[in-house]
């Protein structure tokens, strides 16, 4: 079966930096999205990754292994704001998405 | 607003009602996806639809759901005779162009569905 893995909730401190694990088992590969959804909005996207190593934009980074099947989101300079749930998403051999359950970030003063 | 947009916000339904979601996609986007997503859960597919056809509706039940995308209008799903389960928040996506593009997802705001 497909399966996505996340932690399901973190906490971290202000000004600090977190990362948020994913790792993946699908029927193919065509591809990562990190996606941000605060508490009932919608999910707003972060980062696509298809090729290993990393991706930086800003204050978020995000890496990928295929070899592996793993991928982490670094956030740096947490501020409150950030604070939301966090989907990580892979594009399978039909180029359906697959959604983890999400990783809940709680930020602290 | 150039986003995509859902209404209602919040649906209340009771048990054995209809209940009709709608979603108007972005400006110049042409593909719509439909997904459902419980507490502390992942977005779960349902259906993919283009202007006037049903992609794939492969995560959609067989029973009672359906979903159209007319050539003028949104797109809606409708749940007939609806059940405690359906009790969810069903978030619509819209993109420029298809799936195998691999292309970002823009999400609407979703619509609460509770049946009593």
């Amino acid at each position: 079966g497909q399966n996505i893995d996340q932690p399901t909730e973190m906490t971290a401190t202000e000004g600090a930096i977190v990362q948020i694990n994913c790792t993946y088992q699908t029927s193919g590969f065509n591809g990562l999205f990190w996606y941000q959804q605060h508490a009932g909005e919608a999910p707003t996207f972060l980062s696509y990754n298809v090729l290993d190593g990393l991706e930086e934009k800003g204050r978020f980074s995000s890496f990928l292994s295929r070899s592996k099947g793993y991928s982490y989101l670094l956030l740096k300079e947490l501020q409150m704001k950030d604070s939301a749930s966090y989907l990580c998403a892979v594009s399978d051999s039909n180029y359906q998405l697959i959604w983890g359950a999400g990783t809940k970030l709680i930020i602290k003063p | 607003n150039a986003g995509v947009m859902q209404n209602p916000r919040h649906l209340v339904r009771r048990r054995g009602q209809e209940a009709r979601l709608r979603c108007s996609p972005m400006k110049g986007h042409s593909h719509v996806y439909w997904y459902r997503q419980l507490p502390e859960e992942g977005l779960k597919f349902m259906v993919y639809l283009q202007k006037e056809n049903i992609i794939d509706e492969s995560g959609m039940p067989k029973e009672r759901f359906s979903a159209e995308f007319p050539k003028e209008g949104p797109s809606i799903l409708r749940i007939q005779q609806v059940v405690r389960g359906d009790s969810a928040a069903y978030f619509c996506a819209s993109s420029k162009t298809n799936q195998g593009s691999n292309e970002k997802l823009f999400f609407g705001s979703g619509t609460q569905l509770s049946v009593l």
